[in-house]
């Protein structure tokens, strides 16, 4: 069955940085980008970034390009975002979600969600 | 970037009643629509795709329309599974966007 995991809760101190990881199964992961979708707490949905899993290219939301890396490792199914220069406002779940390469569909399956608390 | 506007923000309704949720975009855009909801403390779960087409599984008392800006949900009998935040999304140009989502509650 495709199952999206994702590393566990981080707490991070403002000008950190952290890293989320997504270990896709379950399917062919050349076949489906991976996307980035993050929720503040009590808020809706923001999409981040997206990473192509053939050749690595990712596209990012305007507001997160400077401070956002989206990357993939082919030979562990395995997506990482990396965001630097953490604010209190990036307190939020992360999400990893796929969308197909072909077809019309958009994101079918969703990772459980990374929990990312910016403190000091 | 195209900004999608949901209304009702918050719904109030009672199981059977028949419910629909409205999503504008700021600009013409394709069909290109998805719906999700969510439930708290989970993931989204896709409901719809390309404005109209049901997710395998999802159960037939949703349907969604539209074209242009004005694209809908519709949920013909409501069940007590079904109070949940809505969200819609386009997919027609990057960046994605979502509508500020829409909570229905239990009447």
């Amino acid at each position: 069955q495709v199952q999206l995991v994702q590393s566990g809760a981080e707490v991070k101190k403002p000008g950190a940085s952290v890293i989320i990881s997504c270990k896709a199964s379950g399917y062919t992961f050349m076949t489906y980008y991976m996307h980035w979708v993050r929720q503040a707490p009590g808020q809706g949905l923001e999409w981040m970034a997206i990473i192509n899993p053939s050749g690595g290219r990712a596209t990012y939301a305007q507001k997160f390009e400077a401070r956002v890396t989206v990357t993939r490792d082919t030979s562990t199914s395995t997506v990482y975002m990396e965001m630097s220069s953490l604010t209190f406002d990036d307190t939020a779940v992360y999400y990893c979600a796929r969308w197909p390469v072909t077809g019309t569909t958009s994101l079918d399956y969703w990772g459980q969600g990374t929990v990312v608390t910016v403190s000091s | 970037d195209i900004q999608m506007t949901q209304s009702p923000s918050t719904l109030s309704a009672s199981v059977g009643d028949r419910v629909t949720i409205t999503c504008r975009a700021s600009q013409r855009m394709s069909n290109y629509l998805a719906w999700y909801h969510q439930k708290p403390g989970k993931a989204p779960d896709l409901l719809i795709y390309k404005t109209s087409i049901l997710e395998s599984g999802v159960p037939s008392r949703f349907s969604g329309s539209g074209s242009g800006t004005e694209f809908t949900l519709t949920i013909t009998s409501l069940q007590p599974d079904d109070f949940a935040t809505y969200y819609c999304q386009q997919y027609d140009s990057y960046p994605w966007t979502f509508g500020q989502g829409t909570k229905v509650e239990i009447k």
